[in-house]
C-alpha cells in the first residue's frame, strides 16, 4: 500500500538467529503496529506504538521486542529466533481517527 | 474493545448484492464499528465504519441497527474479486490505545 513498506518481503533464517524486520511509513501517522497471521489464529497483534519511544505489548508480545526511535520506522525484533515463530508479520499504521493501512506482509520462515 | 461475531463463511453470486452480518451486542456509545477484508495473503484493507448512521462508500454501505447492537456490510454487486475474508471490528476512536484486535472474520466466496 503507499505510504507503508516492509522489508524484508521473504525471509529464512535458522533457529537461534535474532532477526529484525522493519515497518517504514512516509504518512507521519502517530500509530503503527506490528501483527502475526498464522493459518487457524488469524491476525494477532504483537506490539503496537503510539509515538517515539512510545510502544507497548500486544496479545502474542513474548518472544518480541520493538523499537520505534523516529515516527517512521518500526522495527520488530525477534532475538532467538524459533520455529513457532515461522509466520506471515504484516505492519499497519494509524493516524487514529481513520482506518488502519497494513504493508504487504513479511513471510518469515524459521527452519 | 466489544466482542463481536460474524458467520464462518458465506457466498454469493456475482453481481448480486453481498450482506455479511456482524453482532456487536456490548458495543459501547463512543465505539465505531469497521470492516475490514484480506484478500488471500494480502494484508488487509479497509473499508468503511460508522458510530450509529448509515454508511457509504465507493466500496460498500455500511447499515448499523438503531440499537447498535448488530451491523451489515452491504457489497451492492460483488464481483470474483470481492472473494476475501471479511472482518467486522468495533474500537474506540481516538484513543491512545487505539489498537484492533481482530476475530475470524466471515469467509466470503463470489460464485460466478
Amino acid at each position: 500500500d503507499a505510504g507503508i513498506t516492509q522489508s524484508p518481503r521473504h525471509k529464512v533464517t535458522e533457529t537461534g538467529t535474532p532477526v529484525t524486520l522493519r515497518c517504514h511509513q512516509t504518512e507521519n501517522h502517530r500509530y503503527m503496529y506490528w501483527y502475526r497471521q498464522d493459518p487457524g489464529h488469524g491476525l494477532r497483534l504483537i506490539h503496537y506504538s503510539y509515538g517515539v519511544k512510545d510502544t507497548d505489548k500486544g496479545e502474542v508480545s513474548d518472544g518480541y521486542s520493538v523499537s520505534r526511535s523516529k515516527t517512521e520506522d518500526f522495527l520488530l525484533t525477534l532475538e532467538s529466533a524459533t520455529s513457532s515463530q515461522t509466520s506471515v508479520y504484516f505492519c499497519a499504521i494509524s493516524a487514529g481517527d481513520s482506518g488502519y493501512t497494513f504493508g504487504s506482509g513479511t513471510r518469515l520462515t524459521v527452519v | 474493545d466489544a466482542k463481536t461475531t460474524q458467520p464462518p463463511s458465506m457466498d454469493c453470486a456475482e453481481g448480486r448484492a453481498a450482506n455479511l452480518p456482524c453482532n456487536h451486542s456490548t458495543i459501547s456509545g463512543n465505539e465505531y464499528v469497521y470492516w475490514y477484508r484480506q484478500i488471500h495473503s494480502q494484508g488487509p484493507q479497509y473499508i468503511i465504519h460508522g458510530l450509529k448512521n448509515n454508511e457509504t462508500n465507493e466500496m460498500a454501505s455500511l447499515i448499523i441497527t438503531e440499537d447498535r447492537k448488530s451491523s451489515t456490510l452491504i457489497l451492492p454487486h460483488a464481483t470474483l474479486r470481492d472473494t476475501a475474508v471479511y472482518y467486522c471490528i468495533v474500537r474506540v476512536e481516538r484513543s491512545s490505545a487505539s489498537k484492533i484486535i481482530f476475530g475470524s472474520g466471515t469467509r466470503l466466496s463470489i460464485r460466478p
